[in-house]
C-alpha cells in the first residue's frame, strides 16, 4: 500500500528557502504516479495547490508562486522535494504532498502534511 | 485561473438527512471535477473523481454529479462520522484549484 510522509523544519526565518521532502514507501516512485505534488494550507483556510512533477520530470506550478518554487524528483532515495524561496508569514501553512496516479487526474494518495511556521 | 465556488459555506443537518453542496466552476470543465472530505487535523480524502466516480472504499451514500459549469455532491442519509470540511477541484487545466470549502456539522 503505497504511503506518503512529509518531512523538514518547522520553522523557517522570512526571506530564506522552505525545503520539504516527501518520502514514498510501498512503490516504486518512477512507475507509481502519473504526478506528485504538493499543495498546502494556511491555518483555519482552504487548500491551494502549488505544483507537480511528472514522471517526465516535467513541473508545473501555481503562477502565484511560479518565481519561487522548485519540485524535484530523486529516484535513488524515492522521495520528491519542493523548494520554496523567498518565504513571508503568508507561506506558513500546513504542507501536504500527494500522488496523482496514473488512471485518473485527482489527488488520491496524500501525506499526513507537515505545519511550517515562517518566523523570525 | 479557474474559480470554483461552493454553497453552502457551511451546513449543520441531522443523522439520517440528505445533504447536498454545490460547486460552480467559473468556466466549462467538462467532468473533470473531484470532491474531498476533510477532518480536522487530517489530510483531504479523496472521495468522488471524475464528477461522478466513487473512489474505492467510500460509501455509497455518497454521489456527486453535473458536468460543464455546475456540480453537486450529495450525501443522502448523512452518517454521524460525516462532519467535516468538503472542497471541490478542478483537474481540468493547471492551476488546479479548490473550492472554499463546505463545513458540514451534526446537529
Amino acid at each position: 500500500q503505497l504511503q506518503l510522509q512529509e518531512s523538514g523544519p518547522g520553522l523557517v526565518k522570512p526571506s530564506q528557502t522552505l525545503s520539504l521532502s516527501c518520502a514514498v514507501s510501498g512503490g516504486s516512485i518512477i512507475s507509481a504516479a502519473k504526478a506528485w505534488s504538493w499543495i498546502r494550507q494556511p491555518p483555519g483556510k482552504g487548500l491551494e495547490w502549488i505544483g507537480f512533477v511528472f514522471q517526465s520530470g516535467n513541473t508545473y506550478f501555481n503562477p502565484s508562486l511560479k518565481s519561487r518554487v522548485s519540485i524535484s524528483v530523486d529516484r535513488s532515495t524515492n522521495q520528491f522535494t519542493l523548494h520554496l524561496y523567498s518565504v513571508t508569514a503568508a507561506d506558513t501553512a500546513v504542507y501536504f504532498c500527494a500522488r496523482t496516479p496514473n488512471w485518473v487526474d485527482a489527488f488520491d494518495i496524500w501525506g499526513q502534511g507537515t505545519m511550517v511556521t515562517v518566523s523570525s | 485561473d479557474i474559480q470554483m465556488t461552493q454553497s453552502p459555506s457551511s451546513l449543520s443537518a441531522s443523522i439520517g438527512d440528505r445533504v447536498t453542496i454545490t460547486c460552480r466552476a467559473s468556466q466549462s470543465i467538462n467532468n473533470f471535477l473531484n470532491w474531498y472530505q476533510q477532518k480536522p487535523g487530517e489530510a483531504p480524502k479523496l472521495l468522488i473523481f471524475s464528477a461522478s466516480s466513487l473512489q474505492t472504499g467510500v460509501p455509497s451514500r455518497f454521489t456527486g454529479s453535473g458536468s460543464g459549469t455546475d456540480f453537486t455532491l450529495s450525501i443522502s442519509s448523512l452518517q454521524s462520522e460525516d462532519f467535516g470540511t468538503y472542497y471541490c477541484q478542478q483537474s481540468f487545466t493547471t492551476p488546479r484549484t479548490f473550492g472554499q470549502g463546505t463545513r458540514v456539522e451534526i446537529k
